[in-house]
């Protein structure tokens, strides 16, 4: 399994872009990089997944280099209600039998 | 459309009781997993499933034992209650080779 490693906390202001980075150099071939955020109280919520260079949807972006070395969450524009913890999940892919571990997350505290 | 429920919600359990955890998915997933998380920390998998009676260990297992009797549903049981227990325990599930987890609400146990 590959592991991964992102900040303990971040601080950032509302209305600012807010990039939080996951290394995982042992990435596997077939691994895809997912990210969850999760509201105290509540149970993780998927946000993105990508397997290389860059995907984007409603919520966020992910920007993932050539070598899957590391990628980066990006969260435009953030607002007090994106204070939450962010986690780096790397994992394989179909027909594998695995399982997925969570490290601790990046506690992200967007401030006024 | 539920989702992931899971029951009860709260629990308080004397040490040396036992009791059992239900979690249930609509979704027709194939994995479903069972985590906890104490405070401060991220979520630590204890067993999962990747289909109808199948189970198997995830990082700290100890104590709990699981069974996966229908495809819909997951039992997580504490035989012996101990006061390490006490923890906020999730649910998730997830199509076969996808990782966008599906996580319930969580159950909050207390074991005095």
């Amino acid at each position: 399994l590959a592991k991964t490693t992102q900040p303990i906390s971040m601080d950032s202001y509302e209305g600012q872009e807010v990039n939080i980075t996951c290394s995982h150099n042992n990435i596997a071939t077939n691994d895809y990089i997912t990210w969850y955020q999760q509201f105290p109280s509540q149970g993780p919520r998927f946000i993105i997944q990508g397997y290389k260079t860059k995907v984007t949807n409603e919520v966020a972006s992910l920007f993932i280099p050539a070598d899957r070395k590391s990628s980066t969450l990006s969260l435009p524009r953030v607002s007090l209600s994106d204070t939450a913890v962010y986690y780096c999940l790397v994992g394989p892919s179909m027909n594998r039998d695995d399982k997925i571990i969570f490290g601790k997350g990046t506690r992200l505290h967007i401030l006024p | 459309n539920a989702g992931v429920t899971q029951t009860p919600k709260f629990r308080v359990l004397k040490t040396g009781q036992s009791m059992t955890l239900l979690c249930a998915q609509d979704m027709n997933h194939e994995y479903m997993y069972w985590y906890r998380q104490d405070p401060g920390m991220g979520l630590r998998l204890i067993h999962y499933s990747v289909g109808e009676g199948t189970t198997a260990k995830g990082e700290v297992p100890d104590g709990y034992n699981v069974s996966r009797l229908k495809k819909q549903n997951f039992l997580l049981g504490l035989e012996s209650a101990a006061p390490s227990q006490t923890s906020v325990y999730f649910c998730a599930s997830s199509a076969q080779g996808n990782y966008g987890y599906t996580f319930g609400s969580g159950t909050r146990l207390t074991v005095v």
